[in-house]
């Protein structure tokens, strides 16, 4: 099995930052790796998939870069709209996601 | 409006059976692969099973094969999950996702339901 590993685990950080979470995984998936969002009490929503390719509707301040093993996503200049829970999600093989990053208001 | 809604979740005995639904709108339900992930209270998300656009290809997480059973009803724009043999720790909210191609094993998930919450205890 595939395992995704994401870190930091927690990111603290204040409007208008840069923000970058890295997401590994234990073998490689090429490119076939999506990014999530979600909000408390709320479904996951699609960010990312392979790797770098931005979902319709989603701001253009979201970013995602990497192939192989090593993968990130970075929001631009973060937004309130932007604290929530983070998580990576491989397709190369099944579905297996990340553990999630949190990121909270500095 | 491109929806999913699911629905059959509950309070279970461990050892008993629970049958979850999903109903698909506002999209063309059979040119896409269907899955159910699951998410257990304060902790991350859990890929349950999915099924290709034709049935044809099915798949389950260790986790809970030979216990669960993915199927759909095209006709009726439905997706389904058996769950069998339940355990304390098949405790979680279950969501269903559309996956964006037909097969499986496939992409991505771009609709996902608001989840149907499922415990199980005695």
């Amino acid at each position: 099995d595939i395992q995704m590993t994401q870190s930091p685990s927690t990111l603290s950080a204040s409007v208008g930052d840069r923000v970058t979470i890295t997401c590994r995984a234990s073998q490689s998936i090429s490119s076939w790796l999506a990014w999530y969002q979600q909000k408390p009490g709320k479904a996951p929503k699609l960010l990312i998939y392979k790797a770098s390719s931005l979902e319709s509707g989603v701001p253009s301040r979201f970013s995602g870069s990497g192939s192989g093993t090593e993968f990130t996503l970075t929001i631009s200049s973060l937004q309130p709209d932007d604290f929530a829970t983070y998580y990576c999600q491989q397709y190369n093989s099944f579905w297996t996601f990340g553990q999630g990053t949190k990121v909270e208001i500095k | 409006e491109v929806q999913l809604v699911e629905s059959g979740g509950g309070l279970v005995q461990p050892g008993r059976s629970l049958r979850l639904s999903c109903a698909a709108s506002g999209f063309t339900f059979d040119d896409y692969a269907m899955h159910w992930v699951r998410q257990a209270p304060g902790k991350g998300l859990e890929w349950v099973s999915g099924i290709s656009w034709n049935s044809g290809s099915i798949g389950y997480a260790d986790s809970v094969k030979g216990r669960f059973t993915i199927s759909r009803d095209n006709a009726k724009n439905s997706l389904y999950l058996q769950m069998n043999s339940l355990r304390a720790e098949d405790t979680a909210l279950y969501y269903c996702a559309k996956d964006m191609g037909p097969l499986f094993p496939g992409s991505a998930f771009d609709i996902w339901g608001q989840g149907t919450m499922v415990t199980v205890s005695s």
